[in-house]
């Protein structure tokens, strides 16, 4: 597809449970950065990824979350034992280039509900 | 990071222009200044982005005050599909090799009446 894919879309898990987001990014984009945006709040970093090097991981709120971008193009955010405070809509973003001045473009989200 | 100021609201008339104000006293010389919006369950996209000059695309144009400590983001024609959280952020002109996230504050919510 020609914009940045996110799977699923909707994601319910039962506290407690482990769960994985997928993000699709644009093909030959080398930037990948997830965000983590809760009900009414602006999107918060989590990660970013340069090709299949994680060189920021400062937002991520805890050792329960975890990501990787193996051969430098799909990237996986899995989280483990959910917690209800982990619910909140997921986004995956790209750019092409490694500059901050680079145009970023995002999935539509994956809005994980923990109950 | 510098910061941002927006105001959290803003109400505009179909088919009106719509200035959306952000202040950003602390911005360095190297600060890029960039615009997102975020449509209703939807992901941010991409607006404008400018430097030094005001900046004009397809979307929208960006005038920056001289001493770049603010903004505005210029919609010439909102129309209903405008209404969406705006937000103004700044981005370092160069690659830092770690923090390069874009970093959103609250943003303003537009809201346009028909």
């Amino acid at each position: 597809g020609a914009g940045v894919s996110q799977s699923p879309r909707y994601k319910v898990a039962k506290r407690g449970q482990d769960v994985a987001l997928r993000c699709d990014p644009i093909s030959g984009h080398v930037s990948l950065f997830w965000y983590q945006q809760a009900l009414g709040q602006g999107p918060e970093f989590l990660t970013y990824f340069q090709n299949e090097a994680q060189l920021d991981k400062s937002g991520l709120p805890s050792d329960r979350f975890f990501a990787e971008r193996p051969e430098g193009s799909v990237s996986t955010l899995k989280i483990q034992r959910t917690q209800q405070e982990d619910s909140a809509v997921y986004l995956c973003a790209s750019s092409l280039a490694p500059y901050p001045r680079a145009e970023a473009f995002f999935g539509q989200g994956t809005r994980l509900t923990v109950v | 990071d510098a910061k941002t100021t927006q105001p959290n609201s803003m109400e505009s008339n179909e088919e009106e222009p719509v200035h959306l104000p952000c202040n950003h006293s602390t911005i360095s010389g190297t600060d890029y200044i960039h615009w997102y919006r975020q449509l209703p369950s939807q992901g941010p996209e991409y607006v404008i982005h400018g430097l030094t000059s005001n900046v004009n695309n397809r979307m929208a144009s960006l005038a920056i005050a001289e001493d770049r400590k603010s903004s505005t983001l210029i919609l010439h024609r909102a129309t209903l599909r405008d209404a969406a959280v705006y937000y103004c952020i700044l981005r370092a002109g160069y690659s830092g090799g770690g923090a390069d996230g874009l970093t959103f504050g609250k943003g303003t919510h537009l809201i346009i009446q028909p």
